[in-house]
This record gives C-alpha cells, structure tokens and sequence, in this order.
C-alpha cells in the first residue's frame, strides 16, 4: 500500500465505549498529525508528531488519548466521548515539520458518529 | 486572533473557468497552500505559494499578493470531477498552519 491509510472509516459508539483509531503511512516521513473536520468549519489540529515524539497538543480535552509507537503508525485513542465529538478525523503525514514549503499528505479520514 | 476567509459555496458551468478567492490575517507569512478535497475522500495537495505572482498547474493556477492578504484558485475548462472542496492554508511566522473553513464548488453540466 501506498500514501496514507486509516481505519475504521466509519465509527460508530455510545458514549461510554472505548475505540481506536488507527492510522499508517508508508511515505518514509518523519512527523504525523491528527486533524478534527467539521460540517464547515476550518480543519482543527489535534496533536503533532515529529520523530515519534509528541510535539503538540492544541488544548484537546483528555478523552482523546494520541499514541505514536514509530514513525509509521499513530493512533487516536477514544473513550467517554460527547456527542459534539463526532466528526470526520482526519491523519497525516509530512516529510519534516517546521518547514514552509512541506506539504501534508492526508488519509481519507475515519467518520465518528457519537451516540 | 488569525483568519482566514474564503466562500462557503460557488456553483459554475462545465468547461467555464471559476476563481475562488482567499483572503488571510494571520501572525507572520511563510507560505500559502491549496487542497482539493473530493467527498469522502483525503485532502490532495493543488499548489503552494510563497512569493508574489502567479503559479500554473495545467488547468489549475494560484495567485498571490501578500501586501493584500490576498490568493485565489483558478480553474479553467471545468470539469465535472472538478467538483469538490477546496481548502485554503496560511502558515504563520510559528510555521503553523491555519485553515480556511473550505469553499465547496458544484459544476453543472
């Protein structure tokens, strides 16, 4: 497989499930992201990885939980979600961080739909 | 606070050429990029601006003007698959990206 892949692409879970989001990419790049995207709204970044270490964290409540293992896989860890918490989730994947030109290479997303 | 501005909808005609226009405040400048983002699917990479002027892409061109906060997407002979979202991004002087909240563009035949 090529690019970025994430799974399940469709979630669906009671507010007091626990799920994971899973994501891979096979880009050789060095830093990942996890992006919320909501009905009209600006795309939301979540948490930041470079070098599997966490180097961002913009205020997301506790209840998304981000795991990096390595530089290929990253994960986004659900429980105890709201209902305003569902939305399209979206990976991915840059060659390098603080760059101006490095651009984003993104997954399809996983739609989450909280009950 | 930071902003970027950009229209919610635009409806244009198979093979007509639209522009969709993007306008930014934001801390510091170091690039602005544009996605195309098909439904249900991942957010594609289009173009990516630094300097002032024009970049051309086959059908697609992307203009900006940084004195006027300023950028906008052309696309000419319009096609069907043309149809999709399409995403405005700023990076500030932190290399932060901020997002437009997208302009989704319906082509009819």
């Amino acid at each position: 497989e090529t690019g970025v892949t994430q799974t399940p692409r469709h979630l669906v879970m009671g507010m007091t499930n626990k799920k994971s989001l899973k994501c891979e990419q096979h880009l050789g790049h060095n830093a990942m992201y996890w992006y919320k995207q909501s009905a009209k709204k600006p795309l939301e970044l979540m948490f930041v990885y470079s070098l599997e270490e966490r180097v961002e964290n913009n205020s997301v409540p506790s209840r998304f939980s981000p795991e990096c293992p390595n530089s290929s896989h990253l994960f986004l860890h659900l429980h105890t979600l709201q209902p305003e918490d569902s939305a399209l989730y979206l990976c991915a994947s840059s060659q390098g961080e603080d760059s101006g030109a490095n651009v984003l290479t993104f997954g399809a997303g996983s739609r989450l739909t909280v009950l | 606070g930071q902003n970027i501005d950009q229209p919610t909808e635009m409806t244009a005609t198979e093979g007509a050429i639209v522009q969709i226009n993007c306008t930014y405040q934001t801390s510091g400048f170091n690039g602005l990029f544009w996605y195309q983002q098909h439904a249900g699917e991942a957010p594609t990479f289009l173009s990516y601006n630094v300097l002032d002027g024009l970049e051309e892409k086959g059908r697609f061109s992307s203009f900006l003007s940084r004195s006027k906060g300023y950028s906008y997407l052309l696309l000419k002979e319009l096609q069907m698959k043309d149809s999709a979202s399409y995403l405005c991004a700023v990076k500030d002087s932190n290399y932060q990206l901020i997002w437009g909240a997208g302009t989704k563009l319906i082509i009819k035949p």
